[in-house]
């Protein structure tokens, strides 16, 4: 069972380069997030998706979107790479059951994460 | 807003020895806690979790009690092993916002010498 498989694992890109992050889960599972985190500073997140078709901003959506391709994909894109974007970002997925009491009490599952370094 | 404060690290122990980190939170609504860890070049994994005041969530050793009239989540573990070194996230989800913002705090990094 490979969970949340996320690629690439490492990357480097120029200032005002675009890449795409992806994201792909094998549980089923409704919603979806990106994160990134910094030293420091836990995790931020950055976009999320509560459903399949569903997209909402998180705390630090500045410089990225995103798309939820389907059920199991959800994609991170930089348009326009830039310096403090340097950080590891990570996706997640979690199932939404039930009331949002329930839902709430849903852990998380995450990625191996993403090294992104922006020269 | 949301938000969870943990000790700073990094904490570094003995084998054997015990383990507190602290986290204390604020929230508006009625959140739900939980424990993650985070091994070299992993995600985070959830560790363990507790849904209501006085609930103690436990697992592989580790036990955390959600104390609401001190608004905390302390992580104890009785004796730690090297193989606990990582880094250990308290975070919160407060159904009041759907639990779709799973608020974290920064982090605690435990080396445990041999």
């Amino acid at each position: 069972n490979a969970g949340v498989t996320q690629t690439p694992k490492f990357q480097v890109l120029k200032t005002g380069q675009s890449m795409t992050l992806q994201c792909a889960q094998d549980m089923n599972h409704n919603s979806m997030y990106w994160y990134r985190q910094d030293p420091g500073m836990g995790l931020r997140l950055i976009y999320y998706s509560a459903s399949e078709g569903t997209t909402d901003k998180g705390e630090v959506p500045n410089g990225y979107n995103v798309s939820r391709l389907n059920k199991r994909e959800f994609s991170l894109r930089l348009e326009s790479a830039a310096p403090s974007q340097t950080s590891v970002y990570f996706c997640a997925s979690s199932s939404r059951v039930g009331s949002a009491k329930t839902f709430s009490n849903q852990p998380q599952h995450f990625g191996d994460g993403t090294r992104l370094s922006i020269l | 807003g949301d938000s969870v404060t943990q000790m700073e690290g990094p904490v570094t122990l003995s084998e054997e020895a015990f383990l507190t980190i602290n986290c204390t939170y604020t929230a508006t609504g009625y959140p739900s806690l939980f424990w993650y860890v985070q091994y070299p070049g992993e995600g985070l994994q959830l560790l363990l979790k507790a849904t209501k005041a006085d609930d103690k969530g436990s697992n592989k050793g580790f036990e955390a009690t959600y104390r609401k009239e001190t608004t905390s989540f302390h992580l104890e573990k009785g004796s730690v092993q090297v193989s606990d070194s990582a880094v250990y996230f308290c975070a919160l989800s407060d159904r009041n916002t759907g639990g779709f913002k799973t608020i974290f705090g920064a982090g605690t990094r435990l080396f445990v010498k041999a």
